[in-house]
């Protein structure tokens, strides 16, 4: 199965929040899983991503949780601003194949 | 350094007319994407390209048609447009190897009326 499941759709959270975007996949095969950010009108750029080999990652104020047992991986954001306000969509893709699966995005708004 | 470029920005079609969309990438990527973008839908692949020379169907390559002309340009042609096609389109590419980044365009918004 190729889906990748994200949840939740939309999300409000308050200036310093920690907003959580979850993802599922049901692939093994997978073994990259990649976060990307889009603001309106803007295609999606790369903000994290990470390797089934590890179970944690950081950059920032962002960090990605994955548990490969669960076939499970998670987006948090630390002290949200405003400015992240903005539709997150996970990824998974697998080496060689040339296929990256998007989740359905979550909308993101961060109030001032 | 331009990335991915498309073009148009923007199109408005009537319904049964054809056109194409272009993208070019100056990153000397090896394999090139063409997404759609519908609300709640997520980024649904149509059609890809490994390699120069190749092409393959994505998830949603109905009504669509697609051309590796170069290395660096990969073009997607609605033959007779119908407003189930309605929707952002994006380009996207990618350097071979494992895990790696693809960088996007930055979308066509196609109205189909």
């Amino acid at each position: 199965q190729q889906q990748v499941k994200q949840s939740p759709q939309s999300l409000i959270v308050q200036k310093g929040g920690i907003p959580i975007i979850n993802c599922a996949y049901e692939n093994t095969a997978f073994d990259y899983f990649p976060w990307y950010q889009q603001f309106p009108g803007k295609g999606p750029a790369l903000l994290i991503a990470i390797r089934p080999d590890v179970s944690e990652k950081k950059e920032g104020r962002f960090t990605i949780s994955f548990n490969k047992s669960a076939k499970q991986f998670s987006l948090h954001i630390m002290d949200s601003q405003p400015g992240d306000s903005a539709t997150y969509f996970c990824a998974a893709t697998t080496s060689g194949t040339y296929k990256y699966i998007f989740g359905t995005g979550t909308r993101l708004k961060v109030l001032a | 350094n331009a990335g991915v470029t498309q073009t148009p920005k923007f199109q408005v079609l009537k319904t049964g007319q054809s056109m194409t969309l272009q993208c070019a990438q100056d990153m000397n990527h090896n394999s090139m994407y063409w997404y759609r973008q519908d609300p709640g839908m997520g980024l649904r692949l149509i059609y890809y390209s490994a390699s120069e020379g190749t092409t393959d169907k994505g998830e949603v390559p109905n009504g669509y048609n697609v051309s590796r002309l170069n290395k660096r340009e990969f073009s997607l042609r609605l033959e007779s447009a119908a407003p189930s096609q309605t929707s952002v389109y994006f380009c996207a590419s990618t350097r071979q190897g494992r895990g790696t980044e693809a960088f996007f365009g930055q979308g066509t918004r196609l109205t189909v009326v």
